[in-house]
């Protein structure tokens, strides 16, 4: 258990459902994430909150969006998804100091858009 | 351009032998280094880190990794493989181009498979 908390765990969704994915993290960090990691490819950062604000969007294509109402919430909102959405979403939260940057890592929410 | 680079894609190895699973990477400035495991159907799991200090790092589960400034490597290791050990090892740095300091570069991950 590492402190931060996915759910739900497993997901599928059809391409005009709307659905949102949760994060929680116990341990009193400042950064959350959002990542995308799919076979074969370098985990993708899509995006980065720092005390509720985002700091950085990757590029990210407008039918994800990403919410953060308090420090140790991270929602991901999903809308009209095509199939090569499907991976597996990992949410991440980190302490800048004295965290040293490290990254902890929830379990994951393995999506499949039919 | 700032990089890590996992040369292989899978590393056998028996149990009871050594292992290496080995990264290099490419960042200006000192840097900060990471290496994570990932089980079957979990996230990833910190390791271990190095930042600055002695260039042997000591980590979980008796990992530990070597930092080689000149060769810009940090190779993961541990002196007797579990099979238990057999999952995904992924290496990352820390960017260090301005405004970018939370972001992670990793590489694409060493499949480790540990033979009984």
């Amino acid at each position: 258990e590492t402190g931060v908390t996915q759910t739900p765990r497993h997901l599928v969704m059809g391409m005009t459902n709307k659905k949102s994915l949760k994060c929680e993290q116990h341990l009193g960090h400042n950064a959350m994430y959002w990542y995308k990691q799919s076979a074969k490819k370098p985990l993708e950062l899509m995006f980065v909150y720092n005390f509720k604000e985002q700091t950085e969007n990757n590029s990210v294509p407008s039918r994800f969006s990403p919410e953060c109402p308090n420090s140790s919430h991270l929602f991901l909102h999903l809308h009209t998804l095509q199939p090569e959405d499907s991976a597996l979403y990992l949410c991440a939260s980190s302490q800048d100091w004295p965290g040293a940057f490290i990254q902890y890592f929830g379990a994951g929410t393995r999506l499949s858009v039919l | 351009a700032q990089s890590v680079a996992q040369p292989e894609d899978q590393v056998n190895v028996a149990e009871g032998n050594p292992l290496t699973v080995k990264c290099t990477y490419s960042v200006s400035g000192n840097p900060y280094l990471f290496w994570y495991v990932q089980y079957p159907n979990r996230g990833l799991q910190f390791l271990l880190k190095y930042i600055t200090g002695d260039n042997l790092v000591k980590g979980s589960y008796g990992f530990e990794a070597e930092f080689n400034k000149s060769q810009t490597s940090f190779h993961l290791k541990k002196p007797s493989a579990l099979v238990s050990d057999s999952a995904l090892y992924f290496c990352a740095v820390r960017d260090m181009s301005a405004g970018n300091n939370r972001k992670l570069i990793w590489g694409l991950g060493t499949s480790l498979a540990v033979n009984p």
